[in-house]
């Protein structure tokens, strides 16, 4: 059975401060995809990672994929008000279905 | 391109009833996934299709529930007989198979409560 845990469950932080959150299994994946999701929504796609250490960008969003594919992290630089909410790391698994992790609730204050 | 929607947003239904609920993919989209999202947890896998074909159904998947893509396009998902640990978030993604990865595109969900 192919599973992801995510840590911390919970971060609360003050405006401008940096963070990491972690996507960890001992399962293989062929992509890992992070979404996040705000009450009442729908995921939303933020990025797809597919090589082993490959770094991708989105503003202050920093994904790495680790060389092994079995391990993700999202480093936040600068954390604003409106980056709180539900971040999801996905694995594409065997059958091409997303297994999800537990997810990181992240809260920005001002 | 219109995202993935989903009918109704809401649904209160009680115990014992049943209901169905309705996703509209991303009109290009060959493959359509139903996942649930119980409150704290991250969305679990029940079953998708490849255009009409449904592929593979997640043995957490009870005989009460139904999903059906017969045209290839919309899907619906039944749940028979409603129980109150049915109550959950329903989700639908949908996602081309042109070329890896599939990224998964998600809808608004559709929040049931059985009472």
């Amino acid at each position: 059975t192919q599973l992801l845990e995510q840590s911390p469950q919970f971060l609360s932080i003050q405006e401008g401060e940096n963070l990491t959150v972690y996507c960890n299994s001992s399962s293989v994946f062929s992509s890992l995809q992070w979404y996040r999701q705000e009450p009442g929504e729908g995921p939303v796609l933020l990025v797809t990672v597919v090589t082993g250490g490959e770094v991708k960008k989105l503003k202050r969003l920093t994904f790495q994929f680790g060389d092994a594919r079995k391990d993700s992290s999202l480093h936040i630089t600068a954390a604003q008000p409106g980056d709180t909410g539900l971040y999801l790391c996905a694995g594409e698994g065997w059958t091409d279905k997303l297994i999800f992790g537990t997810g990181t609730r992240l809260q920005v204050f001002p | 391109d219109t995202g993935v929607s989903q009918n109704p947003r809401h649904k209160i239904t009680k115990r014992g009833q049943n209901v169905t609920f309705r996703c509209d993919p991303i009109s290009e989209h060959n493959r359509l996934y139903w996942y649930r999202q119980t409150l704290g947890q991250g969305p679990e896998f029940l079953t998708y299709f490849q255009n009409e074909a449904q592929l593979e159904k997640s043995r957490l998947l009870s005989d009460r529930f139904s999903a059906e893509r017969p045209k290839g396009s919309f899907s619906t998902l039944e749940i028979q007989r409603t129980e109150q640990g049915d109550s959950a978030m329903y989700l639908c993604a949908s996602s081309a198979t042109s070329g890896r990865p599939y990224e998964q595109y998600f809808g608004p969900g559709t929040r049931l409560t059985v009472t």
